[in-house]
């Protein structure tokens, strides 16, 4: 069974710095491209960014860029982002989602952990 | 940058009744690889997203036939043939052709 699970929501303040995990279980992580995607309070989903199995390309949503920096750990089964310069705009619930097999030319996210909040309040 | 526009944005249905939502794209998703990457998502309240349907037409691992997408291009329908109450949520599509973009969602309600 696929599985994961999301970490380190927590109340920052604006200008702040924080960083998610999330730990996956239940296929071989390293054939796997990853994706964060978030959902502010009452708004609908918006992709943030993903990084290929093995590490060597990522890409991000413009809202983020500069500011985001996703990575993995593929001997730990774990995906992590780095947000700085955290604005009341990026409040929201992180998901982290599963993506495409390595050798496929599917472009899916096919399961999603339930989810980390970060809220950005002074 | 792609954007997916879905209509309507909200929905109510009777039980048993058939349903229907649209979404289009800027830019059309058939990739020169032959494959159309859109994609439909379920998100039922309180829960995160699921995955429907795959490249168009394609039901996910479970998803029950009631379910069906079609389209090509930069037009796109996910139909429900016969909704139940387990229906309900919040469903969106997704482009993959360039990085990923969401519709802004179609919330479904049981009448």
């Amino acid at each position: 069974e696929v599985k994961l699970v999301e970490s380190g929501g927590i109340v920052v303040q604006p200008g702040g710095s924080l960083r998610l995990s999330c730990a996956a279980s239940g296929f071989i992580f390293d054939d796997y491209t990853m994706h964060w995607v978030r959902q502010a309070p009452g708004k609908g989903l918006e992709w943030v960014s993903l990084i290929t199995w093995d590490g060597d390309a990522t890409y991000y949503a413009d809202s983020v860029k500069g500011r985001f920096t996703i990575s993995r750990d593929n001997s730990k089964d774990s995906l992590y982002v780095q947000m700085n310069s955290l604005t009341t705009e990026d409040t929201a619930l992180y998901y982290c989602g599963k993506g495409d097999f390595r050798y496929s030319r599917d472009r899916r996210i096919d399961y999603w952990g339930q989810g980390t909040l970060v809220t950005v309040s002074s | 940058d792609i954007v997916m526009t879905q209509t309507p944005l909200s929905l109510s249905v009777t039980p048993g009744q058939p349903a229907s939502i649209s979404c289009k794209s800027t830019q059309s998703l058939l990739h020169s690889d032959g494959k159309t990457y859109l994609y439909w998502y379920l998100q039922k309240p309180g829960q995160s997203p699921q995955l429907l349907i795959y490249e168009v037409s394609n039901r996910f691992s479970g998803v029950p036939d009631r379910f069906s997408g079609s389209g090509s291009g930069t037009d796109f329908t996910l139909k429900i043939s016969r909704v139940e109450a387990e229906d309900v949520g919040v469903y969106y599509c997704m482009q993959g052709m360039y990085l990923r973009t969401f519709g802004q969602g179609t919330k479904v309600e049981i009448k």
